[in-house]
C-alpha cells in the first residue's frame, strides 16, 4: 500500500533551517511527484511547492522562492523540504503529498515544526 | 496567482440533512483543474475530487463535485456522523496551486 512517512517535529530557532524528510513506499516514486503543504496552527492550508521524481524539476510558489528547497533521493524513495531563514511565523504543520500538477492522492502524517527563541 | 473563496465559512448541519459548499476562482482555473479535500481535526487532508466531478478511490458516492470554469461545488448528500470536518478546494490549472480557506461543516 501507498505510504508516506515524515520524520519527526523539530524545534528551531529563528534565522536557522530545517529539512524534512519524507519517504514514500508501495508505489513507483519515479512515476509521480511530491507535493508540499503546510498548515499553520488552526489556520487553512498553504501550498509551497512540488519538485518531479522523475527528474527533480520543482515549482516553488513564489512565496517560497529563494527559502525553500524540495530535493529527492531516487535510491530511498525519499522527498525532503528544507526551509531556510526561518522565522515565527513558519511555524505550521508541514504535509508531503503524492502529487505535483495532479492532487495529493496520499499524504504523510505531517511534521510539526516551531520555531522559538 | 488565482484566489480561491469558499462559501459559507461554517456549515451548520444535522445528520442526514445535504450539504452544499461553494468555491470560487477569481479567474478560470482551465477545465476542470479543481480538488476538493476533507481534513478532520489532528490529521492529514483527504483527497475527495479531483478534475472537479472524479471521486478518488474509496469515496463514498454521497459525496459529488460539479462545476466549471469559476464556479465549483461539493454536494455532500445524507450527512454521515463521520463527514462532519473541514472542507477545502484547490486549483491545480497553473502555479500556484492555491487552496481556498475552508468550510468547515458542524453538527447542529
Amino acid at each position: 500500500q501507498v505510504q508516506l512517512v515524515q520524520s519527526g517535529a523539530e524545534v528551531k530557532k529563528p534565522g536557522t533551517s530545517v529539512r524534512v524528510s519524507c519517504k514514500t513506499s508501495g508505489y513507483t516514486f519515479t512515476r509521480h511527484g511530491v507535493s508540499w503543504v503546510r498548515q499553520a496552527p488552526g489556520q487553512g492550508l498553504e501550498w509551497m511547492g512540488w519538485i518531479s521524481g522523475y527528474n527533480g524539476n520543482t515549482n516553488y510558489a513564489q512565496k517560497f522562492r529563494g527559502r525553500v528547497t524540495m530535493t529527492t533521493d531516487t535510491s530511498t524513495s525519499t522527498a525532503y523540504m528544507e526551509l531556510r531563514s526561518l522565522r515565527s511565523d513558519d511555524t505550521a504543520v508541514y504535509y508531503c503529498a503524492r502529487g505535483g500538477i495532479v492532487p495529493g492522492d496520499y499524504w504523510g502524517q505531517g511534521t510539526l515544526v516551531t520555531v522559538s527563541s | 496567482e488565482i484566489v480561491l473563496t469558499q462559501s459559507p465559512g461554517t456549515l451548520s448541519l444535522s445528520p442526514g440533512e445535504r450539504a452544499t459548499l461553494s468555491c470560487r476562482a477569481s479567474q478560470s482555473v482551465g477545465s476542470s483543474y479543481l480538488a476538493w479535500y476533507q481534513q478532520k481535526p489532528g490529521q492529514a487532508p483527504r483527497l475527495l475530487i479531483s478534475d472537479a466531478s472524479s471521486r478518488a478511490t474509496g469515496i463514498p458516492d454521497r459525496f459529488s463535485g460539479s462545476g466549471s470554469g469559476t464556479d465549483f461545488t461539493l454536494t455532500i448528500n445524507r450527512l454521515e456522523p463521520e463527514d462532519f470536518a473541514v472542507y477545502y478546494c484547490q486549483h491545480y490549472g497553473s502555479s500556484p496551486f492555491t487552496f481556498g480557506p475552508g468550510t468547515k461543516v458542524d453538527i447542529k
